[in-house]
Formats: structure tokens, C-alpha cells, sequence
């Protein structure tokens, strides 16, 4: 099994930079993924980790280190669109099923 | 290509009714989740199609509730005799068949609640 824990609220201004951790137990790692959820809304999809290092999407950027068995989203420039939830995900079991952490409530002030 | 849809998007039962809600996924994606999701929450996984074969069911998940993906498809999740526990929010994810490759796209999902 997995599981997945992370920060339950983080907040910060516009325009600053902010960094979502997670930090995961598996029996068996294959990855890490990002989603990002508005109230009311469907988790959509942000970004996927499978090796080591930083990986970035304009102004996201997702970093996993699997030897600590860390990994962390980094929202940069932020705007007020960016308050929602962020989850961390992990393919669990020999399904590969996207097991996810309980969230991190993003809430971005003027 | 319009996503995943699910239907519908609001339900509003009786303790004790059986309720079954539907979900499209995206037409070439052969994997096919259901989650559900309580206020706060992270998405907990209930049970998982590839193509028309449930291949994983959680142990959380009651004889009440039951799942089919009939030709592979689109699929159908049921609940009998429901519980005021059961309110919840019912997502739906389709994926590709790749091994570890986790992009997987939501539903709007169906908002539950039993009074």
C-alpha cells in the first residue's frame, strides 16, 4: 500500500512563491504525481515525477527525491486563481492505481 | 473529445433508496477509477476497470455498492439500501494504459446526498 501525507493548509500573497510538500510510504514506488482542485471542480492534472530532479511547467514546477521518499509542488508568480486544493498522488499496488494524499488548501490573499 | 462526463451531477435520495450514477470516460482510454470524496478530503479509491474487467475493489467498499463497465465502455456505479454515510461526492477518472503514468482525467464527478 501507500500512503501520503502533506500540509492541510498553506497560504501566501500574490505574487509570491509557495512550496507544497509531500512526503510518501509505499511498499513500491513508481512515480509522483501533482493535481490541483477548485471548490466545486474536478482534480485536473498538473505534473508527474518518475525519476529524481526537478520538472517544470511554465509557472509549476514539481520536484522528487525518491532516496527521502520527498517530493514538492512550487507555484511561482502566484495569482489569485491559484487558491484551490493540491493533492499529491502516487500509482499504488501492481494496478497502478492513483492513490492520493489528503490534500493541501492553497489560499492565496491581495 | 469532451472529457470525462458523469451523470448526473446531483442526487438527492432517501435513506434506504438505491441509487446508480454513469460515467463516460474519454473514449480511448481502457482504465477507467471510481473515487469518492468527502468535504476535505482526498479522493479514496473505491474500485478500478481495465477495459470491461474490475480488477481492483477496495476493501472499504460495502456488498452495497456495486460496479460494471458492461463493454468496456462507459460504466455504472449503484448503491443499495442507502446510508446517510454514504453522502459523498462520486468521481470518476479514465486513464491510458500506461504502467506508471498516473495523468488520470476527472469527472465532474456526482454530488450525493441522502437525507
Amino acid at each position: 500500500g501507500q500512503s501520503l501525507e502533506q500540509p492541510s493548509e498553506v497560504t501566501a500573497v500574490e505574487g509570491a512563491i509557495v512550496q507544497i510538500n509531500c512526503t510518501y510510504q509505499t511498499s513500491g514506488f513508481y512515480g509522483l504525481s501533482w493535481y490541483q482542485q477548485h471548490d466545486g471542480g474536478a482534480p485536473t492534472f498538473l505534473s508527474y515525477n518518475a525519476l529524481d530532479g526537478l520538472e517544470e511547467t511554465g509557472r509549476f514546477s514539481s520536484f522528487l527525491s525518491r532516496s527521502d521518499s520527498y517530493g514538492y509542488l512550487l507555484l511561482q508568480e502566484l495569482q489569485m486563481k491559484d487558491s484551490a486544493s493540491y493533492f499529491c498522488a502516487g500509482p499504488s499496488g501492481g494496478s497502478y492505481i492513483p492513490t492520493f494524499g489528503r490534500g493541501t488548501s492553497l489560499i492565496v490573499h491581495p | 473529445d469532451t472529457g470525462v462526463s458523469q451523470d448526473p451531477r446531483h442526487k438527492i435520495t432517501k435513506r434506504g433508496q438505491n441509487v446508480t450514477f454513469r460515467c463516460d470516460p474519454i473514449s480511448e482510454h481502457n482504465r477507467l477509477y471510481w473515487y469518492r470524496q468527502t468535504l476535505g478530503q482526498g479522493p479514496e479509491f473505491l474500485t478500478y476497470f481495465q477495459n470491461e474487467a474490475q480488477l481492483e475493489k477496495s476493501r472499504l467498499l460495502s456488498n452495497r455498492f456495486s460496479a460494471e463497465r458492461p463493454k468496456g465502455s462507459f460504466s455504472t456505479l449503484e448503491i443499495q439500501r442507502t446510508e446517510q454515510g454514504d453522502s459523498a461526492m462520486y468521481l470518476c477518472a479514465s486513464s491510458r494504459d500506461g504502467q506508471t503514468d498516473t495523468e488520470a482525467f476527472f469527472g465532474q464527478g456526482t454530488r450525493l446526498t441522502v437525507v
